[in-house]
């Protein structure tokens, strides 16, 4: 089983370019999260997702774009990249939001924003 | 609106105990405890539920008092291996769907 992929792994950026972050699970996972990391501020949700076609805003929204077309995909879309945007990026999944079950975290994307 | 932990880290010698503590300011669901090495994504160690069930991981084990919404992580006789930064991440009970992990725990044991 592959898990979660997430691509790239690294990425680097001018201020003001656009991407997309991809992230895709083979679990049938019906919840799936992105979350960014900083040092000393551990992992803060970005946007999540309960499902095909429907997702919502987590705690640092801001700049980041999301859709979920099927089960297996999450991309997490910069819109107009920012220098505050550098950051580890981690996509999670889990069978269910309260299902007792635990997160499944890709490797990461390292994005610098220059 | 993360949970807060602490201490913020904390250096051990190889076989010395440790408490890290999660503390939410919203009513908890469950509580869910993470380990990431350095360079690598968080690895799920247990979980706690509300009503008191929980899953342990060798001698690893945690409490979740729900009143006080707050839960610990104990390390028994730490080994090298320990080394890392613990998350605890938190569902909670009202209504959104938000997963959300705490600030996290530097754990250092040394030899």
């Amino acid at each position: 089983n592959a898990g979660v992929t997430q691509t790239p792994k690294f990425q680097v950026l001018k201020t003001g370019q656009s991407m997309t972050l991809q992230c895709a699970q083979d679990m049938n996972h019906e919840y799936m999260s992105w979350y960014r990391q900083d040092p000393g501020m551990g992992l803060r949700l970005i946007h999540y997702s309960v499902g095909a076609g429907i997702t919502d805003q987590g705690e640092v929204p801001n700049g980041y774009n999301v859709s979920r077309s099927t089960t297996e995909d999450f991309p997490l879309r910069l819109l107009s990249a920012a220098p505050s945007q550098t950051s580890v990026y981690f996509c999670a999944s889990s069978y269910k939001y309260g299902s007792h079950q635990p997160q499944h975290f890709g490797d990461g994307t390292r994005l610098s924003i220059l | 609106q993360q949970p807060v932990q602490s201490p913020q880290a904390v250096i051990l010698r190889e076989g010395e105990d440790a408490v890290i503590n999660c503390s939410s300011s919203k009513a908890l669901y469950s509580v869910h405890w993470y380990r990431q090495k350095h360079g690598e994504a968080p690895v799920f160690l247990m979980i706690l539920l509300k009503g008191g069930e929980q899953k342990g991981h060798e001698k690893i084990s945690a409490s979740f008092n729900e009143k006080k919404q707050q839960s610990s992580l104990y390390l028994t006789a730490s080994q090298l291996s320990y080394s890392g930064t613990y998350f605890c991440g938190t569902e909670n009970t009202s209504g959104t769907y938000k997963y959300i992990f705490g600030t996290g725990t530097r754990l250092k044991v040394l030899a």
